[in-house]
């Protein structure tokens, strides 16, 4: 298996320009989800999909869109990236087990800069 | 609305002490609390996690953690620390929907 995958590693945009942050996994799991991650603030999430065709907002979700069509993929789109948006973005995925448990996977990670 | 601090921005701490990283949270219904670990570059991976029962989990890499809910507390411990285990430690808990909450980390430097 190899987990949960984001392309690129490393973007530069310039601001006004669109595109999309890939996110697969091969693990069969229903929730996926996207994080940002800057300086001093931890990880915040952006949206997250609790299967196929289901997807919400989280905590910073503005400028941001998902779609979730499969199971395996959930890609992030910016519609017109913003130096605001300059950081790491996270994809990870999770799958709920017994007695309410659950464990997220994260992804390598995308660094993504605007200018 | 739930909330996780970790009080201490950066720790040092000398290779074979011990180490404790602090960890509170607020959070309407019980909590699910996890301790991650990202090395520079990296993305981040699972220390342990505390859904339910003894209240002392143990994790990787020798880490254990403690859930205190009179104090609304998970800290982290290890009885020596290593040199590969300067890092970020971010605590965090579990939301609704498989999500997490987590705190503004807490970077480890391991002085020989």
């Amino acid at each position: 298996n190899a987990g949960v995958t984001q392309t690129p590693k490393f973007q530069v945009l310039k601001t006004g320009q669109s595109m999309t942050l890939q996110c697969a996994q091969d693990m069969n799991h229903e929730y996926m989800s996207w994080y940002r991650q800057d300086p001093g603030m931890g990880l915040r999430l952006i949206h997250y999909s609790v299967g196929a065709g289901i997807t919400d907002q989280g905590e910073v979700p503005n400028g941001y869109n998902v779609s979730r069509s499969t199971t395996e993929d959930f890609p992030l789109r910016l519609l017109s990236a913003a130096p605001s948006q300059t950081s790491v973005y996270f994809c990870a995925s999770s799958y709920p087990g017994p007695f309410g448990s659950y464990e997220q996977y994260f992804g390598p990670g995308t660094r993504l800069t605007v200018t | 609305a739930q909330s996780v601090t970790q009080p201490d921005i950066h720790i040092t701490v000398s290779e074979g002490a011990s180490l404790e990283l602090r960890c509170n949270y607020s959070y309407g219904a019980t909590p699910y609390l996890f301790w991650y670990v990202q090395s520079p570059g990296q993305g981040l991976q699972l220390l342990l996690k505390y859904f339910s029962g003894d209240t002392l989990v143990q994790g990787i890499k020798g880490f254990e953690a403690e859930f205190k809910r009179s104090q609304s507390s998970f800290n982290l411990r290890k009885p020596s620390v290593h040199w590969s285990d300067a890092a970020e430690y971010f605590c965090a808990v579990g939301t609704g929907a498989n999500n997490l909450f987590f705190g503004t980390g807490t970077r480890l430097t391991v002085i020989p």
